[in-house]
């Protein structure tokens, strides 16, 4: 059963600061790994996508990279800004065509 | 892009009665629309998977009962809780994909049950 898991549960860091979020599954069958963010009591937002062949993907201040075979998946922030604070969730999905999780990575930046 | 819409937004219902929320893609055909469910401060947690013509598929622990889901149409998916009661109160979220591409979320239902 693929489990995902993120590393750190919470982060506060200064404005202007690079940061890097975590994500590890357990199965390396997977069709792609997706980045969300999620504001308090909203839904989510698609942040980057890689599908399974891919090693990154890039926007605007994001970086993402997915090394499948060892199961990770790393977010990287450049320049963060106050309004970056949200949860941070990494999804992999899975051959039902489904999503399974991560607890996701609930980020304050502090002006 | 594709867009999946959810109705209602929020809902507030009393202990024991029933709630239908509704899922739609409205520029696209689903043959598999997907329900999670995230309770305060967890993640997301897959509930069910609808399938278009035929009877969903359940989640170990969720009681199929409970969590009435029909699929009736390419573009329309519903989810029904019946009997509910304050420890269903959660945030639902459906998604759907166009064949072969990214899937696509609802913007989630709050259900309140008092």
């Amino acid at each position: 059963k693929q489990e995902v898991t993120q590393i750190p549960a919470a982060l506060s860091v200064p404005e202007g600061e690079n940061l890097v979020l975590n994500c590890s599954f357990t199965d390396s069958a997977i069709y792609n790994l997706q980045w969300f963010r999620q504001d308090p009591g909203k839904g989510l937002t698609s942040l980057l996508l890689i599908q399974s062949s891919q090693r990154e993907q890039t926007s605007g201040r994001l970086n993402a990279s997915l090394d499948k075979s060892s199961g990770r998946s790393t977010l990287y922030i450049a320049a963060s800004q106050p309004g970056d604070s949200a949860t941070y969730l990494c999804a992999v999905l899975v051959g039902g065509q489904n999503f399974v999780f991560g607890p996701g990575t609930r980020l304050s930046v502090l002006p | 892009g594709a867009v999946v819409s959810q109705h209602p937004s929020r809902v507030i219902c009393k202990s024991g009665t029933s709630v239908k929320i509704e899922c739609r893609s409205l520029d696209f055909q689903a043959t598999t629309m997907f329900w999670y469910r995230q309770f305060p401060k967890q993640s997301l947690m897959l509930m069910a998977t609808s399938n278009e013509g035929s009877k969903a598929t359940y989640e170990q622990g969720v009681e199929k009962d409970k969590f009435l889901i029909n699929h009736a149409s390419l573009t329309l998916s519903t989810l029904t809780v019946t009997s509910a009661h304050p420890e269903d109160s959660s945030f639902y979220i459906c998604s759907a994909n166009p064949l072969g591409h990214e899937q696509y979320f609802g913007p989630g239902t709050r259900l309140t049950v008092t």
